[in-house]
């Protein structure tokens, strides 16, 4: 079975200051691992995945994530936000040979103000 | 080219009553996926089609849920008897590369389900 923790349902924070938002996974298999942005009113769209090579992953509109496989994390990080950043995100994991699909934490909620 | 459409965007229904979600994948794509959002969780795995046929239902809740896929593209969701619990917003979204664990998966807007 598979579980994901998001540690912070709330992140607020300042313009052009950096965020990491912090996810934690458990597996009994190897997953891929996954970061989804939701705006509001809009559907889920993918920022960034890890599939396998180099731990650190650019994604988009700024965004990059580190897999770290001993700690059984894949935090996102953006050196500086914008406030059109303003949204929730989701981590996912999807297990191997699965069929795709994803198991989600819970989401982060990030708000960034002026 | 259009996205992932789910009709309707809002459905209110009464407690016992049946209901039918439709979700319209992207053209070509031939995994297609079901999930269920509560108030303030992450987006809950459902079901699986590869193609016309289920290749996961193990996220179904119980025996009132059920999904088709007849021809292999539009997808309807159907719950009978609802329940006040059944309420949240009902996700779709469809993938190219029939359910690959890698594979980037296109959700939809999703339909927000009421039960009075």
């Amino acid at each position: 079975a598979q579980s994901v923790t998001q540690l912070d349902s709330q992140v607020p924070v300042f313009e052009e200051a950096p965020v990491e938002l912090r996810c934690n996974y458990s597996s009994s298999v190897s997953v891929y691992l996954f970061w989804y942005v939701q705006y509001p009113n809009q559907g889920l769209q993918l920022l960034l995945k890890y599939l396998s090579g180099s731990t650190l992953v650019k994604g988009i509109n700024g965004f990059e994530a580190e897999f770290n496989k001993s700690q059984t994390s894949f935090h996102l990080r953006k050196p500086s936000v914008h406030i059109s950043d303003t949204a929730e995100y989701f981590c996912a994991v999807s297990p191997y040979n699965q069929g795709g699909k994803l198991i989600f934490g819970q989401g982060t909620e990030l708000s960034v103000k002026p | 080219g259009a996205g992932v459409s789910q009709t309707p965007s809002n459905k209110v229904t009464e407690k016992g009553k049946y209901v039918e979600l439709r979700c319209d994948p992207i053209s070509g794509h031939t995994a297609l996926y079901w999930y269920r959002q509560s108030l303030g969780q992450g987006p809950e795995f459902l079901i699986y089609f590869q193609g016309t046929g289920a290749a996961d239902d193990s996220g179904l809740p119980n025996d009132r849920f059920f999904a088709v896929r007849p021809e292999g593209s539009v997808s309807t969701l159907k719950i009978q008897r609802t329940e006040r619990g059944d309420s949240a917003v009902y996700l779709c979204a469809s993938s190219l590369n029939g359910g690959a664990s890698t594979d980037t998966q296109y959700f939809g807007p999703g339909t927000r389900l009421t039960v009075l």
